[in-house]
């Protein structure tokens, strides 16, 4: 079974500044997906961004950026120039490729709470 | 607005007393999921559905029935809820396999706070 593990129950960062958050998983499969989730105190599940595990290119959106590294199973988001408005808990999540047995299921790290500080 | 919809976003009830959490989606999606969140364990899948009357057990289904008899509600059942499954709940739903596009993230409903007695 597949496992994922956010080893940072909480960071904090100074606005502006730059924050990396932690994530690491446990797979036999080469072919998936990754995601990071941000859960601002409204509950809201929100996509941040996403990787392909076939693509060695990095992802980025704008201000987030991840670092993933598929021989370490390690896929680290960092968020530059932080804003206020980036405080939240931010999840991160595996999910397998389309097809087979589980097909969508995403399978998601404990969490990371980041505090923001103006 | 395409959206998932759960009802109600807030419950108190009290052990053994049956209820219902309703999720609908307006995307036509085949993949609904419901999901738990508890402290320090992250999201956690309880059950899912790959179709119409297609549905099968997540990680954590004990104390967990659903249904799906149309394409876009997905309810939660517990039947005899119990304090354990104080949670907060969330359900989802993404295009399904076969569809040429698995890297789709999946909607989140805005969850439902159920707290048993």
């Amino acid at each position: 079974a597949q496992t994922v593990t956010q080893s940072q129950p909480e960071m904090s960062v100074q606005e502006a500044e730059t924050v990396t958050l932690s994530c690491t998983y446990d797979t036999s499969e080469s072919d998936y997906y990754l995601f990071w989730y941000k859960q601002p105190p409204s509950r809201q599940m929100i996509l941040v961004i996403r990787q392909e595990a076939y693509k060695q290119q990095n992802a980025t959106e704008n201000r987030f950026s991840v670092n993933f590294q598929k021989a370490a199973k390690s896929f680290s988001l960092k968020i530059s120039d932080s804003q206020l408005g980036d405080a939240a808990m931010y999840f991160c999540a595996y999910r397998r490729s389309a097809g087979g047995t589980s097909y969508g299921k995403l399978t998601f790290g404990q969490g990371t709470i980041l505090t923001v500080h103006p | 607005e395409a959206q998932v919809t759960q009802n109600p976003r807030y419950l108190i009830t009290v052990t053994g007393k049956k209820l219902t959490v309703t999720c609908s989606q307006n995307m036509n999606h085949e993949y609904m999921s419901w999901y738990r969140q508890d402290p320090g364990l992250g999201l956690r899948q309880i059950y899912y559905s790959m179709n119409v009357e297609v549905t099968d057990k997540g990680d954590v289904p004990e104390g967990y029935k659903v249904s799906r008899k149309e394409k876009r509600n997905f309810p939660l059942i517990l039947e005899s809820p119990s304090p354990n499954q104080t949670s907060l709940y969330f359900c989802a739903s993404s295009l399904g396999p076969g569809t040429g596009v698995g890297n789709q993230p999946q909607h989140f409903g805005d969850g439902t706070r159920l707290s048993i007695l």
